[in-house]
């Protein structure tokens, strides 16, 4: 198993730049977390998506944030425009079934700086 | 007041000892406990799962008190491999949502 896979590993952009960031699944999980982690706020979860549908995006900081999960095995994270604020790791993670004891797989994350 | 506490550290211990992390949660509807393992620039990983009555893994023992709301970790034995961040997560209420403490640093010395 590939496990969760994210891209692109490292993404340094110019303030006002368009950024996407990808995620691919492990194959079969249903739910599909996006993270972003920072010195200063840990871990936070932005939104989560249940059989490709978003159940709760209450994280997401502001509408500059857009996430989709066009099938199963695929969601992206945008940000237009990005600001140096949004400088952090964004990992994302996929579980069987969200809700349910089961642990959470995370990608190796996209390290985002933002100049 | 954060959802999930830890004290953040660092613990800085020699190789051979036993140590102890702890953690609060706020929300008494959370159903399950865990315990993740982050190496410096790395991705979270699942280290265990807490259950009411105690579990254990090695080296590693976890226990969860649902009075208080208290989640903890022992590492008896500690190796120089055991130096990473342990966070403390809870799955909030039935949303499903994996909330993360700020985690806390161990470092373990020859």
């Amino acid at each position: 198993d590939a496990g969760v896979i994210q891209s692109p590993r490292h993404e340094v952009t110019e303030m006002g730049q368009e950024v996407t960031l990808r995620c691919k699944p492990i194959s079969g999980h249903n739910s599909l977390f996006w993270y972003r982690q920072t010195m200063m706020r840990g871990l936070e979860l932005l939104i989560y998506f249940n059989n490709n549908v978003p159940i709760d995006d209450s994280g997401m900081p502001e509408d500059r944030f857009s996430a989709k999960m066009p099938n199963a095995s695929f969601s992206t994270l945008k940000i237009q425009p990005s600001e140096p604020r949004d400088s952090a790791v964004y990992f994302c993670a996929s579980s069987l079934q969200a809700g349910l004891n089961y642990g959470y797989t995370f990608g190796s994350g996209t390290r985002l700086t933002v100049v | 007041r954060k959802e999930v506490e830890q004290d953040p550290g660092p613990f800085n211990v020699p190789e051979g000892a036993t140590v102890a992390f702890n953690c609060t949660y706020s929300n008494s509807a959370s159903q399950s406990f865990f315990w993740y393992r982050q190496d410096c620039r790395k991705e979270p990983k699942l280290l265990m799962s807490v259950y009411s009555s105690g579990n254990e893994d090695g080296r590693f023992t976890a226990q969860l008190n649902r009075a208080s709301q208290y989640i903890s970790l022992l590492i008896r034995d500690s190796k120089l491999s055991d130096s990473a961040t342990y966070l403390c997560v809870v799955i909030s209420g039935n949303t499903g949502k994996l909330i993360f403490g700020q985690g806390t640093t161990l470092q373990v010395k020859p």
